[in-house]
């Protein structure tokens, strides 16, 4: 069975500070890695994914992530948050070999504060 | 109107009745999902389909039932609603395959059973 695990349910940071989402995975076969966000009484937003290729991914508004195959994780970050990236945060994974089944994470509520 | 979308937004329910939530894209995606989301448990996936009349069970299908008869709408309905589905549904669509895989969620459906 595959899953996610988001460790921290609040992240807080000051504006203009770097700030880091963690999320560990585990799947059986290749990882499919994806990060959304919600902002509130939205639908998710899509932010980044990896597929394959290189580790370091980018993504919208200044987001990135790194694919860490021997540590199973997938965390993102951004070098200087704002205010407006205040949100909740999903990451989530999926078997390259399904493409029907997507588990998700609980999520993580950051909070950058002016 | 492009994308997706699901109706109703709002809905209250009492115990025992039927209930039907709609969703309709407009991508021509081949796969689409219901999710449900609940706080402390992230999105949970209810029931997704790869294609019209190709349906298959998600972690959580007790007491729902899918359709989907044309590629754009894959509606949900609780035959029999229960306190328990009080939540907030997700529907979402996707292509897959050459690096697509990106989830496109609609705006999402509160549902109360009272």
């Amino acid at each position: 069975a595959q899953s996610v695990a988001q460790p921290e349910d609040q992240v807080n940071v000051a504006e203009g500070n770097p700030l880091t989402v963690k999320c560990t995975y585990s799947v059986s076969g290749n990882p499919y890695l994806f990060w959304y966000v919600q902002y509130p009484n939205r639908g998710l937003q899509f932010l980044l994914k990896y597929i394959t290729g290189d580790n370091l991914v980018k993504g919208s508004y200044g987001f990135e992530a790194e694919f860490n195959k021997s540590q199973t994780s997938f965390h993102l970050k951004k070098p200087s948050a704002l205010v407006s990236d205040s949100a909740l945060y999903f990451c989530a994974v999926r078997d390259g070999t399904n493409a029907g089944k997507s588990t998700f994470g609980d999520g993580t509520t950051l909070t950058v504060k002016p | 109107d492009a994308g997706i979308t699901q109706s109703p937004r709002y809905k209250i329910t009492e115990t025992g009745r039927q209930v039907t939530l709609m969703c309709h894209q407009t991508w021509s995606h081949s796969y689409m999902f219901w999710y449900r989301q609940d706080l402390g448990h992230g999105l949970r996936l209810i029931y997704y389909s790869a294609a019209a009349d190709i349906t298959d069970k998600g972690e959580v299908p007790d007491g729902y039932v899918v359709s989907r008869s044309k590629t754009e709408n894959f509606p949900l309905t609780l035959e029999s609603a229960t306190r328990s589905q009080t939540s907030v549904y997700f529907c979402a669509s996707s292509e897959v395959g050459r690096g697509r895989d990106t989830q496109y969620f609609g705006p999402g459906t509160r549902l109360t059973v009272l």
